[in-house]
């Protein structure tokens, strides 16, 4: 079966610094990858999304950025994070094609000071 | 821009009774519609997709979806203290990607 794997879990990270998250899927090939954002009390902002290695589709302008450097690995990373990267960030994955059902990792809850 | 919209809640039902949460989305193209259960600081977990139009009966959940109407419900019955939860729905876009866009979630409270 498949599963999705993200890390770390939680960080606090001061304005400034770089991050980087990571998420790998298990058990698939060739899957779509997306990075979500929730906010405090808000609902899940879709930041980018992935076909297949090295494509990289943006959904807003912001201070993060995202790379697939192989089929079943997707990073978040900033290079100088502000107070309102803050937040509640989710890997999810799909199959290709179809009406698939997408997925979502564990999370990772980065708080920014 | 396209949305999804809930009310955020919170919606309180005694235990036992049916809970009724509701969405509408703008995207006329949006063809599929997924209902996720976000526990608190969890991430969220599918509950239901439906894709035609008419009631999709899962257990003691049922998925409600009018496309000309553009409203999507979910209907909980007999709830328990573990639905309460944040329930998110979801719309897929159209244009490919499996890309979903989501309401804000409705707050659900069950109390004993």
């Amino acid at each position: 079966s498949q599963t999705i794997h993200q890390w770390p879990a939680t960080l606090v990270q001061p304005v400034g610094s770089p991050l980087s998250l990571e998420c790998t899927v298990e058990g698939t090939s060739n899957p779509n990858l997306y990075w979500y954002r929730q906010a405090a009390g808000r609902g899940l902002q879709l930041l980018f999304y992935s076909v297949g290695i090295g494509q990289i589709s943006s959904e807003v302008p912001q201070n993060l950025s995202a790379s697939r450097p192989q089929d079943r690995q997707f990073i978040l990373s900033s290079k100088k994070l502000l107070l309102s990267d803050s937040g509640f960030y989710l890997c999810a994955w799909t199959g290709q094609g179809g009406l698939n059902t997408i997925y979502f990792g564990e999370g990772s809850w980065l708080t920014v000071v | 821009q396209k949305e999804v919209e809930q009310n955020s809640g919170p919606l309180s039902v005694p235990e036992g009774a049916i809970a009724s949460l509701n969405c509408t989305y703008s995207d006329r193209g949006s063809q599929s519609f997924f209902w996720y259960r976000q526990y608190s600081g969890k991430s969220p977990e599918l509950i239901m997709s439906i894709y035609s139009n008419g009631d999709k009966e899962d257990g003691r959940f049922t998925a409600q979806l009018n496309k000309a109407s553009q409203y999507v419900s979910l209907l909980i019955r007999d709830s328990q203290p573990s639905d309460s939860a944040t329930y998110l729905c979801a719309a897929r876009a159209a244009g490919g990607y499996n890309k979903l866009i989501f309401g804000a979630g409705t707050r659900l409270a069950v109390h004993p």
